[in-house]
């Protein structure tokens, strides 16, 4: 069973800094596309970060210069590094897996995405004094 | 940055149709997937690549993506799909935007 959870969440000041970590199972990490997405207290889900199958990472501009993405492929893990956190980063923050297929004809690489289909249960940022 | 554009609310009779419609920029041109949550839970894709439903996905969920607009259709909802719903758009050039959430009231 394909399995993602996360865990780091707290309370933390105002430009405070914060890890969190998104734990993989049933599948690898560094062959997926995966993503964090945010939702605040009443609010809709808010895509933030993406980090691609080959390392490469992509951010929302609400988060881009203060967070970053990144994987540890021993552990199978994902990591959401946040800094000069701000109020208005307080949410629940899901990890997901991308579900991306690629195939290739000739030198032309064809993408088919198959949606976020695994979802972790989520983990609480608050930032407050 | 792009942005999709879904109606706040919807309610629907028990065993009716609803349709939530989620509206963006040349959305035919990228895949749209559409996602459930309940309160306290975690979002469940219903919905990915514009029509297609992942397994264990009800029948009575449905999608279609024409120019700027995208629709998840629930024909006969029930009771157990009041939730939360939010389309998602996706190409290989950007990443996710969701949708700004339609909540759908069966009553």
């Amino acid at each position: 069973e394909m399995q993602l959870v996360e865990s780091g969440g707290k309370l933390v000041e105002p430009g405070g800094s914060l890890r969190l970590s998104c734990a993989a199972s049933g599948f690898t990490v560094s062959s997926n596309y995966m993503s964090w997405v945010r939702q605040a207290p009443g609010r809709g889900l808010e895509w933030i970060s993406l980090i691609y199958r080959g390392g490469g990472t992509y951010y929302a501009d609400s988060v881009k210069a203060r967070f970053t993405v990144s994987r540890d492929d021993s552990k199978n893990t994902l990591y959401l590094q946040m800094s000069r956190l701000r109020a208005e980063d307080t949410a629940v923050y899901f990890c997901a897996r991308d579900n991306v297929v690629i195939t290739t004809s000739g030198s032309l690489s064809h993408y088919y995405y198959h949606g976020m289909d695994v979802w972790g249960q989520g983990t609480t940022v608050t930032v407050s004094s | 940055s792009y942005e999709l554009t879904q109606p706040p609310s919807l309610s629907v009779s028990p065993g009716q149709t609803v349709s939530i419609a989620c509206s963006g920029d040349n959305l035919d041109n990228k895949f749209v997937c559409w996602y459930q949550q309940k309160p306290g839970q975690s979002p469940v894709m219903v919905i990915y690549q514009d029509t297609k439903r992942p397994s264990g996905i009800p029948e009575r969920f449905s999608g279609s993506n024409s120019g700027n607009a995208a629709t998840l259709t629930i024909s006969g909802a029930q009771a157990m799909d009041e939730a939360d719903y939010y389309c998602q758009a996706w190409d290989s050039s950007t990443a996710g935007v969701f949708g700004t959430g339609t909540k759908v009231t069966v009553l």
